[in-house]
């Protein structure tokens, strides 16, 4: 079975630090994606990325960037400068076929609060 | 931009309601999908649904059941609503092309069950 372990459930920052949202996954897939979502208090999900397991390359988006590792199972997300309106509940998720359509396993969360 | 909408954002039922969730995608996605969230243990599966008239069980489908007469729509339905389902509910859609399978959600029910 898929695990995604998201071992940092609360992290409080000062605006403008850097921090790093760890991910951990277990699967026996070969081929499998890996995402991060970002769900505001406003409650939606928001897709910031996906990667696939045969893209080991890191990812930098303006502040955001991610480090995927396969050697150890780990997808980690790094907000440079954070801001205020980075406060939010991160999911990192793992996906898998099952029947016939591609599912997510969704780690626990971890609450980002940037404080001004 | 994928749109997900969901008809209510906040809804309050009381116990033995029939409840209906209803999830509306506009991007012609195939696949669509029901979560429901609650606090320390983070998203997990009701149902899902790869095409109209097709549903497959996800995690925790006791007490759910769900419709998808439409591609556009994929409703859910709370047969006899219990306290316990209390939570979060999110619909997702995606398209079931080969790395393309990215989850686009709607903005969530808050249930309350009385």
């Amino acid at each position: 079975a898929q695990k995604v372990t998201q071992a940092q459930t609360e992290i409080s920052v000062v605006e403008k630090e850097d921090v790093t949202l760890d991910c951990v996954y277990e699967t026996r897939d070969t081929t499998y994606y890996l995402f991060w979502y970002k769900q505001p208090p406003s409650g939606e999900l928001v897709f910031l990325i996906r990667r696939n397991s045969f893209d080991e390359q890191n990812e930098i988006s303006g502040r955001y960037s991610w480090n995927f590792q396969k050697s150890t199972s780990s997808f980690n997300f790094t907000i440079t400068a954070s801001q205020v309106v980075d406060s939010a509940v991160y999911f990192c998720a793992l996906s898998e076929i099952v029947g016939s359509a591609r599912q997510l396993t969704f780690g626990s969360g971890t609450q980002l609060t940037v404080l001004p | 931009d994928v749109k997900v909408t969901q008809s209510s954002r906040y809804l309050v039922k009381r116990t033995g309601e029939k409840v209906f969730l209803e999830c509306v995608q506009d991007m012609d996605h195939e696949n669509m999908f029901w979560y429901r969230q609650d606090p320390g243990l983070g998203l997990r599966l009701i149902y899902f649904s790869y095409d109209v008239k097709m549903k497959e069980k996800g995690d925790i489908p006791e007490g759910y059941s769900v419709s998808r007469e439409k591609k556009e729509r994929f409703s859910l339905i709370l047969e006899s609503a219990s306290t316990n389902q209390t939570s979060m509910y999110l619909c997702a859609s995606s398209l079931p092309v080969r790395g393309q399978e990215t989850q686009y959600f709607g903005p969530g029910t808050r249930l309350l069950v009385l």
